[in-house]
């Protein structure tokens, strides 16, 4: 079973912070996501990777970056975290061939 | 561009009632489709897809067939369970590229 777990479900931060929310997938999956997720908004794409070392922006980058330093670890950050990045945040990760993204179980973040 | 409408919710049925959760498309080009479901404190899951016209994908009884003429791809289940309560989000992948285009999701509430 492809597995794909977040460092944490849940993180409470102050404006301003540097936040560092964490995904990491075991089945040696090449393309990797990440989506937040919000009421009425549904999912939106905030950065993807097609490998290591590669990022792309998706739809709502502002505010955040990525780091794809090894294959199995994709990484968003926070530069300086606000009140309306609160949310939920959702990893994916998927083989370059595949079709079928493979989420995590999310991270809820609250910025106070 | 692409995009995906799917109903809006709540939806509320009794159980073993029939479920019907409409979804249409705009799309360039031959897209994929998709059904995800979000279970309650889970990340979503893959529950169907159709990858051409005319293709019914099917899993866990829920059903939905890729009508490439009126652009739809309608998830219906003919008897409903408590267990299927859940967020069910309607998406597209074009085949230019590797990102999902999803709904806006669609809450449905089984009462027993």
């Amino acid at each position: 079973d492809v597995k794909v777990t977040q460092s944490s479900r849940y993180l409470v931060k102050r404006t301003g912070e540097k936040v560092f929310l964490e995904c990491v997938q075991d089945m040696d999956h090449e393309n990797m996501f990440w989506y937040r997720q919000d009421p009425g908004l549904g999912l939106r794409l905030i950065y993807f990777s097609y490998d290591v070392k590669m990022k792309e922006k998706g739809d709502i980058p502002e505010g955040y970056s990525v780091s794809r330093e090894k294959k199995e670890r994709f990484s968003l950050i926070l530069e300086s975290a606000s009140t309306n990045q609160t949310s939920m945040y959702l990893c994916a990760s998927k083989p370059t061939l595949g079709e079928t993204q493979y989420f995590g179980p999310g991270t809820r973040l609250l910025v106070l | 561009g692409d995009s995906v409408t799917q109903m809006e919710g709540p939806v509320t049925l009794s159980e073993e009632a029939f479920l019907t959760i409409n979804c249409t498309y705009t799309a360039t080009g031959y897209p994929s489709l998709f059904w995800y479901v979000q279970y309650p404190g889970e990340g979503l899951q893959l529950l169907l897809k159709a990858t051409k016209a005319d293709d019914k994908g099917s899993n866990k009884g829920f059903e939905a067939t890729y009508r490439k003429e009126t652009t739809s791809f309608h998830l219906e289940k003919g008897s409903v369970q408590v267990s299927d309560s859940a967020v069910y989000f309607c998406a597209l992948r074009v085949n230019r590229d590797d990102k999902i285009i999803f709904g806006k999701g669609t809450r449905l509430h089984i009462l027993p």
